[in-house]
């Protein structure tokens, strides 16, 4: 069973900030997920990452897929309170239909 | 167009009992998955079905059992209900069973096993 790293577990920041948050495994995936969910709702797909190494950009957002496919990251610049959420990564292992997540960061960020 | 819709949104069972949970996907989707999330955790695969047939299941005891009709649409069934199977119980549907396919989740039915 692959494992997805999640770091930190909880960030609280100030608005306006920065921050980073890691998704790390020692297995390799097919590609990778970034899915954000709020309290009561099901997680909401934010970016989907396939090649090692690629870089995308969603708004304030970007998220990298490591070049060995292993890990990847979520940066978010200046913070806003709508960040506020969990944010989990999910990686699908080829030939496979399921996704693994991590166990989340959870994102506050105070006005 | 309406999104992946969940019944109940919340239930409470006891120790022992049985429950069903249901999932209609958005419309022209055939691929429905479980998840069961449990408080401070990632979601944690259950099952997937596609075109009516189970196309993978995760590491969970034969209590829990699922199906998928012609319609499309999907019940999630735990037998003999335990404590630890208190949890949100998430429902993702894509249009196909592809890697690249992109999921929609629905909201969840929150169970509570006392």
């Amino acid at each position: 069973t692959q494992l997805l790293e999640q770091s930190p577990q909880f960030l609280s920041i100030q608005e306006g900030e920065n921050l980073t948050v890691y998704c790390n495994s020692s297995s390799v995936f097919s590609s990778l997920q970034w899915y954000r969910q709020e309290p009561g709702e099901g997680p909401v797909l934010l970016v989907t990452v396939v090649t090692g190494g690629e870089v995308k950009k969603l708004k304030r957002l970007t998220f990298q897929f490591g070049d060995a496919r292993k890990d990847s990251s979520l940066h978010i610049t200046a913070a806003q309170p709508g960040d506020t959420g969990l944010y989990l990564c999910a990686g699908e292992e080829a030939g496979s239909y399921q996704l693994t997540f991590g166990k989340g960061t959870k994102l506050s960020v105070i006005p | 167009d309406a999104g992946v819709t969940q019944s109940p949104t919340h239930l409470i069972k006891t120790r022992g009992q049985q429950v069903t949970l249901r999932c209609s996907p958005i419309s022209g989707h055939k691929s429905v998955s479980w998840y069961q999330q449990v408080l401070g955790q990632g979601p944690q695969f259950i099952f997937q079905y596609y075109e009516k047939e189970e196309r993978g299941r995760g590491n969970f005891p034969d209590r829990f059992s699922a199906r998928q009709f012609p319609n499309y649409s999907s019940e999630l069934n735990v037998n003999a209900l335990l404590l630890g199977d208190s949890a949100l119980y998430l429902c993702a549907s894509s249009k196909g069973q592809g890697a690249d396919e992109k999921l929609f989740f629905g909201s969840g039915t929150q169970l509570s096993v006392l």
